[in-house]
C-alpha cells in the first residue's frame, strides 16, 4: 500500500527557515516523481513542483521559482520542502503527493495528508 | 497559461440524486489531460479521474470523467454520504504550467 507521511504541523515567525517532510512507503521511491502542492486558506489547489528522487531532478512552477527548494534522500525515501525565510503569505497545509508524469506535466495519484505551516508577522 | 473555471462553485444536493460538477479551460487541453480530486477536511486528497474520463484505483464506478477540448464534466450518478467535499480538476503535460480550477463544494442539501 503506498503511504505518504508527512511531518507535523508548524508555527513559525516571518524570516524563520523551516524544512517539511515526506517519508514514501509501499512503493519504489526513487522510480515516481514526488510533487508539493499548496493550499492556501479559502483558495484553491496550487502545483509547487516536483522532484525525481533517484537523480534528484527537481523541477519548480514559475510562481514557486526560487520561493521554496525541493530535495530528496532516496536512502531515506523521503522528500523535503524547504523555506529559507518563511513570509506570513506562506501560511497554507502543503500536500506531498506521488507524481506521475504525462507529457510535459504531471498529476498526483497519490498525497499525504498535508502539513499545516502557520506563519505569524 | 491555462486558466480553468471549475463551476458552479457550490452544488446542494441530496444523496441519491445526480451530480455534474464542470471544469472549463481559457484554451483546449493537450491530449485530454484533465485530473478530478476530492478533498475533504483533515484527510489525505484522492484522485478520481486522470486522462478525462478514466478512473483512478478504487474509485466507485458511480463516478464517470467525460469531456474534450476545452469543456469537462465530473458526474456522480447517485450520490452517497460520503461523496460530499469539494472536488478540483487539474490540467497537466500541456506545454504551459500545471494548473488546478478554484473548486466546486459539493453540499448536502
Amino acid at each position: 500500500e503506498v503511504q505518504l507521511v508527512q511531518s507535523g504541523a508548524e508555527v513559525k515567525k516571518s524570516g524563520d527557515s523551516l524544512i517539511i517532510s515526506c517519508e514514501a512507503s509501499g512503493y519504489r521511491f526513487p522510480n515516481y516523481w514526488i510533487g508539493w502542492v499548496r493550499l492556501m486558506p479559502g483558495k484553491g489547489l496550487e502545483s509547487m513542483g516536483v522532484i525525481f528522487p533517484a537523480d534528484s531532478d527537481a523541477r519548480y512552477s514559475p510562481s514557486f521559482q526560487g520561493q521554496v527548494t525541493i530535495s530528496a534522500d532516496k536512502s531515506l525515501s523521503t522528500a523535503y520542502l524547504r523555506w529559507s525565510s518563511l513570509k506570513a503569505s506562506d501560511t497554507a497545509i502543503y500536500y506531498c503527493t506521488r507524481a506521475l508524469k504525462y507529457g510535459s506535466g504531471w498529476f498526483f495519484d497519490y498525497w499525504g495528508r498535508g502539513t499545516p505551516v502557520t506563519v505569524s508577522s | 497559461e491555462v486558466v480553468l473555471t471549475q463551476s458552479p462553485g457550490t452544488l446542494s444536493l441530496s444523496p441519491g440524486e445526480r451530480a455534474s460538477l464542470f471544469c472549463r479551460a481559457s484554451q483546449s487541453l493537450y491530449s485530454n489531460f484533465l485530473a478530478w480530486y476530492q478533498l475533504k477536511p483533515g484527510q489525505a486528497p484522492r484522485l478520481f479521474i486522470y486522462g478525462a474520463s478514466s478512473r483512478a484505483t478504487g474509485i466507485p464506478d458511480r463516478f464517470s470523467g467525460s469531456g474534450s477540448g476545452t469543456d469537462f464534466t465530473l458526474t456522480i450518478s447517485r450520490l452517497e454520504p460520503e461523496d460530499f467535499a469539494v472536488y478540483y480538476c487539474q490540467h497537466y503535460g500541456g506545454s504551459s504550467p500545471d494548473t488546478f480550477g478554484q473548486g466546486t463544494k459539493l453540499e448536502m442539501k
